[in-house]
C-alpha cells in the first residue's frame, strides 16, 4: 500500500498570507490527523477528521482550520499567517479510533 | 503535569548495547501506546504499539507497559548506529484519535 502523501512538501509565504496543505492517507484509512512540530512545542495535535466530519480539535487559534472530502482526502488552512506559524506540518492517518497512526513526509511551512 | 512525559537525553549508548527508553503518562483511561522513531529532518514513523500489560516484541524492538504504574518504555536490543535517532512516546488523550506526545528522547549510539 501506498503511505500518506502530502503536498507541497516546503513552502515559503510572507506574514498575512494564507496557506493550503494537503493531505491524502492510506488507501481505506478515514481517519487524517493533522499536528504541527516546532522545536520549541514539539508534536502538537491541531485536528482530526473522520468521515469528513471534525471528531477533535487541538488548542489552536481559529486561523487554522481544515476538511476533509469524501475519498478522505483532507486539507488544512491557515489564514493571516504569522511568523510563529514556521513549521513542519504533519498529517496522519488511521484505520479506525484508537489504532496506529502513520505519519506522511510533512510540510515544512516557513514565514518571513 | 504533563499528560506525556519522557527524558530528553541525549542517551547514549555503545555499539550493540541494550538501550532503554521510558515514559509516563498521566491519563489512566489511555489504552494504547505508541512509539515513534524521528530521524533529524524526517517526519516520525511508527515503530511499536502495545495495547495490554506486558511485554510486546518485534524484532530488536520490546515495548513494555505496566498500567497500574503508568509506565510504558522500549528496549532496542543490539543497538546499530542506524537506531540513532529521536523517539516519541504518544498515548491518545481527548477523545477520537488524538495523540499526545513526549518531548522525546534523543538517543545517539556510539562506535
Amino acid at each position: 500500500k501506498a503511505g500518506v502523501t502530502q503536498t507541497p512538501r516546503y513552502l515559503i509565504k510572507t506574514r498575512g498570507q494564507q496557506v493550503t496543505l494537503s493531505c491524502s492517507p492510506i488507501s481505506g484509512h478515514r481517519s487524517v490527523s493533522w499536528y504541527q512540530q516546532t522545536p520549541g512545542q514539539g508534536l502538537q495535535f491541531l485536528f482530526e477528521y473522520f468521515s469528513e466530519t471534525q471528531r477533535n480539535k487541538g488548542n489552536f487559534p481559529g486561523r487554522f482550520s481544515g476538511r476533509q472530502f469524501s475519498n478522505s482526502r483532507s486539507e488544512m488552512n491557515v489564514s493571516t499567517l504569522e511568523l510563529g506559524d514556521s513549521a513542519l506540518y504533519l498529517c496522519a492517518s488511521s484505520s479506525g479510533v484508537g489504532y496506529e497512526q502513520y505519519f506522511g513526509p510533512g510540510t515544512r511551512l516557513t514565514v518571513t | 503535569q504533563k499528560e506525556v512525559e519522557q527524558n530528553s537525553g541525549p542517551l547514549s549508548v555503545p555499539e550493540g548495547a541494550i538501550a532503554s527508553l521510558n515514559c509516563t503518562y498521566s491519563d489512566r483511561v489511555s489504552q494504547s501506546f505508541f512509539w515513534y522513531r524521528q530521524y533529524s529532518g524526517k517526519s516520525p514513523e511508527l515503530i511499536m504499539s502495545i495495547y495490554s500489560n506486558g511485554d510486546k516484541e518485534d524484532g530488536r524492538f520490546t515495548a513494555q507497559l505496566n498500567k497500574a504504574s503508568q509506565y510504558v518504555s522500549l528496549l532496542i536490543r543490539d543497538s546499530q548506529p542506524s537506531d540513532s535517532a529521536t523517539y516519541l512516546c504518544a498515548a491518545p488523550t481527548g477523545g477520537g484519535n488524538k495523540l499526545t506526545f513526549g518531548t522525546g528522547t534523543q538517543l545517539k549510539v556510539e562506535l
